[in-house]
């Protein structure tokens, strides 16, 4: 298995365009994070599914940011309108989250500057 | 609410010094700590967990319930310690994984 796969890994935009992030969780796996990391902020959540569905958004700064995971083998997140202080690196894991393995894997995240 | 707190952005040792990175948390119910580390240009990674009592490349860490702590220990740094480590802890349902903002170590030869 390649492990929790995200693309882009890099990304550069204008202020005020639309920001699509993607995210291939480990097949198998039934729990997906999306994080955000910061100099000042460290890894901050920002939502996370289980078998597919939302169940805490409350880490979603605005109404700008929104996370659709449509199949266990697929989650995005997207930024509309992207400001400049969107600009960090963008992580998602998954896990398998059951009593005997509570282990994330991490991705190797996408770098977002908004210019 | 869940919340970590790691107070110290940077821990500059020398090789061979004892290592403490703290990790403090708050969360109602009975908690699941852990370690992640993230070294240079590579994915961020389990370093180990309070469930499993283990040491890992030599670190070890003990939840203390009464300080609420979970406090990263080595006795003897090594350059290749040098790392971003992050405190995490989850809730008793095991699914939100929460994050401290992360203490960079630095060892110095």
């Amino acid at each position: 298995d390649a492990g929790v796969i995200q693309s882009p890994r890099h990304e550069v935009t204008e202020m005020g365009q639309e920001v699509t992030l993607r995210c291939k969780p480990i097949s198998g796996h039934n729990s997906l994070f999306w994080y955000r990391q910061t100099m000042m902020r460290g890894l901050e959540l920002l939502i996370y599914f289980n078998n597919n569905v939302p169940i805490d958004d409350s880490g979603m700064p605005e109404d700008r940011f929104s996370a659709k995971m449509p199949n266990a083998s697929f989650s995005t997140l997207k930024i509309q309108p992207s400001e400049p202080r969107d600009s960090a690196v963008y992580f998602c894991a998954s896990s398998p989250w059951d009593r005997q393995n509570t282990e994330a894997f991490f991705g190797q995240g996408t770098r977002l500057t908004v210019v | 609410a869940q919340r970590v707190t790691q107070p110290e952005k940077l821990l500059s040792v020398f090789k061979g010094a004892p290592v403490e990175l703290k990790c403090n948390y708050s969360y109602s119910g009975s908690p699941e700590l852990f370690w992640y580390v993230q070294y240079s240009r590579q994915r961020l990674q389990l370093l180990l967990r309070h469930i499993s009592r283990e040491s890992i490349k030599g670190f070890t860490a003990d939840l203390n319930k009464g300080e609420t702590s979970f406090h990263l220990k080595k006795p003897f740094a090594q350059e290749e310690d040098s790392a971003m480590y992050y405190c995490a802890l989850s809730n008793t349902g095991f699914q939100k994984l929460v994050f401290g903002t992360g203490t960079r170590l630095l060892v110095s030869p």
